[in-house]
């Protein structure tokens, strides 16, 4: 079965501080894509950043990179010089190449402390 | 360009009452998805609609159902709801069926039922 998990329900950071929050995946398909959403309590999801699993470079998109440990179906998200509009749900997701569905974790709570 | 607009935004339903939900697309978008999240939880894919046909259903029983109309808009129907149907329901939407292609959420739709 295809699972995604967070182990880090909630995670605090220092307002200029860096923070990595963790997601581990299990597939056994070789083609792949991973996200990471964060949900404010607006409640719309929001793209952070997007990995394939062919690209073996580290995505970054600003102050967001990843740590794409293909053989460890790791997937960490390293937020650096923290924000207050940070403070958010992060929700870790998996889909299979050439499918639609995202599976998603339980979610890490991140707040940021001024 | 608009979002993705859900409608209603909150609504507060009896047991065994029937609900639907709209989702309207960005503009040019073809695919539609839907996701049920339970508190506390991350996302659970529902459907996905592209083209107008349905191109994949979740672990949901029969009581949920949806449509894509002609114009990409999607109803999604629930019959005989349980308590355990309370949850936010959102709207995904993309220009294409795949995962390659980035997916923008609404803000959902929180059904109560009581």
């Amino acid at each position: 079965a295809q699972t995604v998990t967070q182990s880090q329900p909630e995670m605090s950071v220092q307002e200029a501080e860096t923070v990595t929050l963790s997601c581990t995946y299990d597939t056994s398909e070789s083609d792949y894509y991973l996200f990471w959403y964060k949900q404010p309590p607006s409640r719309q999801m929001i793209l952070v950043i997007r990995q394939e699993a062919y690209k073996q470079q580290n995505a970054t998109e600003n102050r967001f990179s990843v740590n794409f440990q293909k053989a460890a179906k790791s997937f960490s998200l390293k937020i650096s010089d923290s924000q207050l509009g940070d403070a958010a749900m992060y929700f870790c997701a998996y889909t299979p190449s050439g499918t639609y569905k995202y599976i998603f974790g339980t979610g890490t709570r991140l707040k940021v402390l001024a | 360009d608009a979002g993705v607009t859900q409608s209603p935004t909150h609504l507060i339903k009896t047991r065994g009452q029937h609900v639907t939900l709209r989702c309207s697309p960005i503009s040019g978008h073809k695919s539609v998805s839907w996701y049920q999240q339970v508190l506390g939880q991350g996302p659970q894919f529902i459907f996905q609609y592209y083209e107008k046909e349905e191109r994949g259903r979740g672990n949901f029983p029969d009581r949920f159902s949806a449509r894509q109309f002609p114009n990409y808009s999607s109803e999604l129907n629930v019959n005989a709801l349980l308590l355990g149907d309370s949850a936010l329901y959102l709207c995904a939407s993309s220009k294409d069926r795949g995962a390659n292609t980035e997916a923008f959420f609404g803000q959902g739709t929180r059904l109560t039922v009581v």
